[in-house]
């Protein structure tokens, strides 16, 4: 009920391209969905969240699409470019004072080639 | 300024010694965590903390043991380290407890164990 799925576990995409990573949860409780970024040597940073009240936010050139009846979330990034090369985490939580710590994905290490 | 600092970067020592990692953050967030990201990027959370007080205490040896003098502080010390015990441990915080609250992660500390 915890886990929350996430894949691939790396992706390879020419500049330009688009990635796109899924990510599939099991607790009907979770309300929160954030990407993270993750570059070598560095923490973690919050991308871009999604509730289950929307189908789809958009920041930029990130996407998130949720599918609250499959429980299933993906991250779309238009026009990867080389700086986009990082590991990204897909989490699930749910929010407030009686909430949930934050459960991530095992993370999807993204390589941009020019 | 640093919003999440940890101290040391890095930490090398030998079975059986007994270790600290120091976390501090300038954000004046009520929250703060501590996270263990092993060799393949997994990242688990080990303890958080809500206005001093232990409100998260995961399955993690009783070797590991969190202290938070002051809301703006959690330490990590870490007794008769293990080999199992090497990965990269990252403090995070956020302004309040929940998972749909933004968490600002440190750069990590990297502990090695000979």
């Amino acid at each position: 009920q915890q886990q929350v799925k996430q894949s691939p576990q790396s992706l390879i995409v020419q500049k330009g391209g688009i990635s796109i990573i899924n990510c599939a949860y099991e607790n009907t409780a979770f309300d929160y969905f954030p990407w993270y970024q993750q570059f070598p040597g560095k923490g973690p940073a919050l991308l871009i969240a999604i509730r289950p009240d929307v189908s789809e936010k958009k920041e930029g050139r990130f996407t998130i699409s949720f599918n609250k009846s499959a429980k299933q979330f993906s991250l779309h990034i238009m026009d990867s470019q080389p700086g986009d090369s990082a590991t990204y985490f897909c989490a699930a939580g749910s929010g407030g004072q009686a909430g949930t710590a934050l459960i991530f994905g095992k993370g999807t290490t993204l390589s941009v080639s020019s | 300024d640093t919003a999440v600092s940890q101290t040391p970067k890095y930490l090398v020592t030998q079975m059986g010694n007994d270790k600290s990692i120091k976390c501090e953050q300038n954000l004046g967030h009520d929250t703060m965590y501590w996270y263990k990201q092993d060799s393949k990027k997994f990242l688990k959370i080990m303890f958080s903390y809500n206005n001093k007080e232990l409100i998260i205490n995961e399955t993690v040896p009783n070797r590991f043991s969190p202290k938070s003098p002051d809301k703006a502080h959690l330490n990590l010390h870490i007794n008769s380290l293990e080999l199992g015990d090497s990965a990269v441990y990252f403090c995070a915080s956020s302004q309040e407890w929940g998972a749909n609250q933004p968490q600002h992660f440190g750069d990590g500390t990297r502990l090695s164990i000979l």
